[in-house]
């Protein structure tokens, strides 16, 4: 167990939806990540968190979004929703940042299904 | 940009054999990196990982790892594989300059144990 918790484990969708990802980090870890990945583009970076504020930004599509709250767990809001978004999200977090060598914990992640 | 070669994105080796699987980075400058094991149905879970101390490094489940730098690799080994050491591995690269924090991963190896 990473420590690193996500809802839901399973999410069945249709096209044109909007779903939300949550994702509590492990305690005290202050960065939350987000990535998908997918059979023709693998493990691909989203987004990244760092105590409330965004920090990096890879490939994230106009469509979705994210936010940490004062909390530190994150959400993750993708919306008009293509069967191409269908994959495996995950979410992972740190103490810092992953250019310090810190561990990044990955969640076991939330299965999304668009039909 | 860094970047991971992960060669091979299969790999099939007998039960107590010697396991290699290869990766290659791309770096302006030595990076942070990182071996993940994806077991089915499940997260990535940290095999271990390169932060300059010891170019030998030594991981989880008897894995461990070489960090070349004349040679960019960073290959991952275990003298005597096991059934239950059939997954998908990913080798990842993090920045050390701070501009990038999150871990870019290789295209993975699913490594196959045979009877």
């Amino acid at each position: 167990d990473s420590g690193v918790t996500q809802t839901p484990k399973h999410l069945i969708t249709a096209t044109g939806q909007r779903v939300t990802l949550r994702c509590s980090p492990r305690s005290g870890d202050l960065s939350v990540y987000w990535y998908q990945q997918s059979l023709d583009q693998g493990l691909q970076f989203l987004i990244q968190y760092y105590n409330g504020e965004e920090r990096a930004k890879g490939n994230i599509l106009e469509r979705f979004s994210a936010q940490q709250f004062p909390d530190l767990h994150s959400e993750l809001n993708l919306s008009s929703l293509e069967l191409g978004d269908s994959a495996l999200y995950f979410c992972a977090s740190s103490a810092r940042t992953a250019s310090s060598g810190n561990t990044i914990y990955f969640g076991e992640g939330s299965w999304l299904t668009v039909v | 940009a860094q970047s991971v070669t992960q060669l091979g994105s299969h790999v099939s080796v007998s039960e107590g054999a010697l396991v290699l699987l290869r990766c290659n980075y791309s770096s302006s400058v030595p990076p942070y990196l990182f071996w993940y094991v994806q077991y089915p149905n499940q997260g990535l879970q940290l095999l271990l990982k390169y932060t300059s101390a010891a170019t030998l490094v030594k991981g989880i489940n008897g894995f461990e790892a070489e960090f070349k730098k004349s040679e960019t690799s960073f290959h991952l080994t275990k003298p005597s594989a096991h059934m239950s050491d059939a997954a998908e591995y990913f080798c990842a690269v993090s920045d050390r300059s701070g501009s990038a924090r999150q871990l870019t991963f290789g295209s993975g190896t699913q490594l196959t144990v045979l009877p």
